[in-house]
């Protein structure tokens, strides 16, 4: 079956320093999203893409952030100046588009990249 | 603002017993609402998506109801096995561009 895959599986970092974390979603997948999971808490949404554009953001997803889909396989999030508290695990999904209805299709994860921030 | 609850937070039943997993949510205003399983330091596996005009989805051992009026999902996994146990996680679709919003979880053990 086919699946998300995310690069790498744990990354470490300095604080300060940028980091960029590659998803290559499903093949004929067209919505792309980034999540991401502190340590003990809940899944929380970062960005929606669609069409080489985001779609929607949450209050997280300020200018530190960036998504970008740099060619016709990979999703990249970009982290310009990590902070302690961006450690996290940060999951990648996707979603088919069948017609219009994209809103009723499932998401598919990956199995994320745990970033700690040193 | 939507709030997402599970409840219990954890959980623990012998072999072969049923599993009876709670959601609830405060908005009910959702588009679908999705169970996933998350094995420890992994990623989310999608188990059923219900659709908000849907009552039930099932999947072999797994069922899944919503009342949307009421702002509750259930999950039930019949014949536990201890390959089951995971930490069990519901998300709602708002009628927006396709954020899930998620609760914190059941953790479940099933003991042989």
């Amino acid at each position: 079956e086919p699946e998300v895959t995310q690069t790498p599986s744990h990354q470490v970092t300095q604080m300060g320093q940028e980091v960029i974390l590659r998803c290559v979603p499903i093949s004929n997948h067209l919505y792309f999203y980034w999540y991401r999971q502190i340590l003990g808490q809940k899944v929380e949404f970062l960005v929606s893409f669609y069409n080489n554009e985001i779609s929607e953001k949450s209050e997280i997803f300020d200018d530190q952030f960036s998504v970008e889909r740099p060619d016709g396989s990979n999703f990249t999030l970009k982290i310009r100046s990590t902070k302690l508290e961006d450690s996290a695990m940060y999951f990648c999904a996707s979603s088919p588009l069948v017609l219009d209805r994209v809103m009723g299709q499932p998401q598919h994860f990956g199995d994320g990249t745990r970033l700690s921030i040193l | 603002k939507q709030e997402v609850t599970q409840i219990p937070a954890a959980l623990s039943v012998p072999e072969g017993e049923n599993l009876v997993l709670n959601c609830s949510f405060t908005d009910s205003a959702i588009y679908n609402l999705q169970w996933f399983r998350q094995d420890p330091g992994k990623g989310l596996t999608s188990l059923l998506l219900i659709q908000s005009s849907q009552r039930e989805q099932t999947s072999g051992r797994l069922n899944a109801s919503l009342d949307k009026s009421s702002g509750r999902s259930t999950l039930y996994i019949a014949a536990s096995q201890p390959g089951d146990s995971a930490t069990y996680l519901c998300a709602v679709r708002p009628p927006s561009w396709g954020k899930l919003q998620f609760g914190a979880g059941t953790q479940v053990v099933v003991t042989p």
